[in-house]
């Protein structure tokens, strides 16, 4: 079975800085694995996905997540932070081998000070 | 393009009292279909999943149930609802063959008084 384990439940950070929010994973065959941002009371949206393509995934909004197998780690980043940036993210794993369902972590909540 | 639609927004009921939640998806053929179920503050638990007409997987035991009735429809029902079922309900699609990500509705929230 896979899992993800999303360091941190709240992140604060000022507008203009470094955003990165943690995620390692576990599986035992190679995973694919997804970030997605939720804003309040609405559903998730896709910032970018690994797919085993390139190991340095570039998403929406300037976000961007490095595949570290060594580290089982799948982190996100954005070079600045915005005050639109402002929701919860979630990281999640999905296998071929399980119908395509994907694993999802308990989210991150990511708050930005002006 | 495909869109996913789901309703009510939200949803407030007396405990004892039957549910019905909604989703269609347009602009896509034969999807997986997810249930999911956000508790305050904590992620997404999946409940369901169908990846035909009639085909439903159940994730955890529960006072739910969900169905299939058509290729792009999918409901989540209870008979009798309970203060614990209270929560951010989400209907999501995703494609077969290939992993591929979940695109999700707006969400139901909830709330059984």
């Amino acid at each position: 079975a896979q899992s993800v384990t999303q360091l941190g439940s709240h992140v604060s950070v000022s507008e203009g800085a470094l955003v990165l929010l943690r995620c390692n994973y576990s599986s035992s065959v190679p995973p694919y694995l997804f970030w997605y941002v939720q804003y309040p009371n609405q559903g998730l949206q896709l910032l970018l996905k690994y797919t085993s393509a390139a190991t340095l995934v570039k998403g929406i909004n300037g976000f961007e997540a490095e595949f570290k197998k060594s580290e089982t780690s799948f982190h996100l980043t954005k070079p600045s932070a915005h005050m639109s940036d402002a929701a919860e993210y979630f990281c999640a794993v999905s296998v071929v081998t399980n119908a395509g369902k994907s694993t999802f972590g308990d989210g991150t909540t990511l708050t930005v000070k002006p | 393009s495909q869109t996913i639609h789901q309703w009510p927004a939200t949803l407030v009921q007396p405990v004892g009292s039957p549910l019905s939640l909604e989703c269609t998806v347009e602009g896509t053929s034969n999807p997986n279909l997810y249930w999911y179920r956000q508790a305050a503050g904590r992620g997404l638990q999946l409940l369901f999943y169908s990846v035909g007409i009639g085909q439903i997987s159940s994730e955890v035991p529960q006072n739910l149930s969900a169905s299939r009735p058509q290729d792009r429809q999918f409901i989540l029902s209870s008979k009798k609802l309970l203060l614990s079922d209270s929560g951010f309900y989400l209907c999501a699609w995703g494609d077969k063959g290939v992993v591929a990500e979940a695109f999700f509705g707006q969400g139901t929230r909830l709330t059984v008084v």
